[in-house]
């Protein structure tokens, strides 16, 4: 079965740094994608950032990017020169491409400090 | 090009009434999923429909729970007799038809259904 990890159940990060939340997933499945949404405290989920498992380059969007680490079954998410309003629960989550469910993590809630 | 639509955004129900979620997926998309979150958790998948179809209930729970996508008007979660347990945020997803997995379920604003 697949499974997505977020160790990481809080961060507190100051303002302007670099953060890193990290995902693993597990799954024996070679075709699948990977994802990050936000959700701020408004409750809405915000796409982020897609990886296929075979795109060979690691995703980014503006100031997000993703540690794609085949080998390592990690999927981490990189958010550059962060912002008060990063400040928000950030979700890890994988769905195999035969499938049509997301897994998600149960999220990491990152606090930007001013 | 206006989002993934749902309402109402919030919904209270004493236990025993029925509650009715309904979602509009974006413009163009074909695809409409729903999931549950619950307090401090990520989201669970419940079901996955197309037009006039269900092609994956894999998550919903076999009793009071139904779902439908009509070929007219929005897809409606419908949960009959509610209880306690089924206080929870509701999501609404769609993504563009395809299947080559690179679609991106993209939600709604969700519904937070609270059960007294």
């Amino acid at each position: 079965a697949q499974k997505i990890t977020q160790t990481q159940p809080g961060m507190f990060v100051q303002e302007k740094e670099a953060v890193t939340l990290d995902c693993t997933y597990d799954t024996s499945d070679p075709s699948y994608g990977l994802f990050w949404y936000k959700q701020p405290s408004s409750g809405e989920m915000i796409f982020l950032i897609y990886q296929g498992s075979y795109d060979q380059q690691n995703a980014t969007e503006g100031r997000y990017s993703l540690n794609f680490q085949k080998a390592r079954k990690s999927a981490n998410l990189v958010i550059s020169a962060s912002q008060l309003g990063d400040s928000a629960m950030y979700f890890c989550a994988m769905r195999l491409n035969r499938d049509d469910k997301i897994i998600f993590g149960k999220g990491t809630r990152l606090h930007i400090l001013p | 090009n206006a989002g993934v639509m749902q309402n109402p955004r919030h919904l209270v129900r004493r236990r025993g009434q029925e509650a009715r979620l309904r979602c509009s997926p974006m413009k163009g998309h074909s695809h409409v999923y729903w999931y549950r979150q619950l307090p401090e958790e990520g989201l669970k998948f419940m079901v996955y429909l197309q037009k006039e179809n269900i092609i994956d209930e894999s998550g919903m729970p076999k009793e009071r729970f139904s779902a439908e996508f009509p070929k007219e008007g929005p897809s409606i979660l419908r949960i009959q007799q509610v209880v306690r347990g089924d206080s929870a945020a509701y999501f609404c997803a769609s993504s563009p038809p395809g299947n080559t997995g690179r679609e991106t379920q993209y939600f709604g604003p969700g519904t937070r259904l609270l059960v007294l």
